[in-house]
């Protein structure tokens, strides 16, 4: 499994766009990165998952370099409810059972 | 749709005795992985089953944890006996196995074992 290395934490104020890096210098060919989010006492939650370039989705957008060596979580205009931890996951591509190892994640505090 | 349930939420037991944690995945989804996080620490691989069959048990701590899945719906992970270091939040999650590159895993709010 490819390790990855992210901030331990970080802060930001309302309304602002925050970016979270992601290394991860030996994924492989068939890796996926995925980004989970997780609130206290709750279980991880799935944000999004890309293979390169950018993708987008109602939460989130992932940029990943050509590369792919690196990845990151943007996530725009933060509120208060966003303060969470972030992990950053590569998956292996080839199907079916993915063994996920999770880090300490980045612990995104939000300020008023 | 219902996402993956765990049951109970929180579970204090005292050292030596049995806890059975309950899963129950997402409807379809035929993997069905079992994590815990003790206090401090990383969250941590414990098992994988496809269906009923355990594909993958490298991560159970001791032979003191016996998980199940018959019939490859819910899934069960027994302690017996519980030591203190078993105190952590342990999550379930499942996937579909589709077949494409990668599925995602969902996973369940967790239960809190407190061992005293």
């Amino acid at each position: 499994l490819a390790k990855t290395t992210q901030p331990i934490s970080m802060d930001s104020y309302e309304g602002q766009e925050v970016n979270i890096t992601c290394s991860h210098n030996n994924i492989a060919t068939n890796d996926y990165i995925t980004w989970y989010q997780q609130f206290p006492s709750q279980g991880p939650r799935f944000i999004i998952q890309g293979y390169k370039t950018k993708v987008t989705n109602e939460v989130a957008s992932l940029f990943i370099p050509a590369d792919r060596k690196s990845s990151t979580l943007s996530l725009p205009r933060v509120s208060l409810s966003d303060t969470a931890v972030y992990y950053c996951l590569v998956f292996k591509g080839s199907g079916g059972y993915q063994k996920v190892t999770f880090g300490i994640g980045t612990k995104l505090q939000v300020i008023p | 749709e219902a996402g993956v349930t765990q049951f109970p939420s929180h579970s204090v037991i005292e050292k030596g005795q049995t806890v059975t944690l309950r899963c129950d995945p997402i409807s379809g989804h035929d993997n069905l992985y079992w994590y815990r996080r003790v206090m401090g620490k990383e969250i941590k691989f414990l098992l994988h089953f496809v269906k009923e069959s355990k594909q993958d048990e490298s991560g159970m701590p001791n032979n003191r944890f016996l998980a199940e899945r018959t019939g490859g719906t819910y899934s069960t992970l027994k302690v017996q006996p519980a030591e203190l270091e078993d105190s952590g939040v342990y999550f379930c999650a499942s996937s579909l196995n589709s077949g494409l590159s990668t599925d995602t895993q969902y996973f369940g709010p967790g239960t809190r074992l407190t061992v005293l």
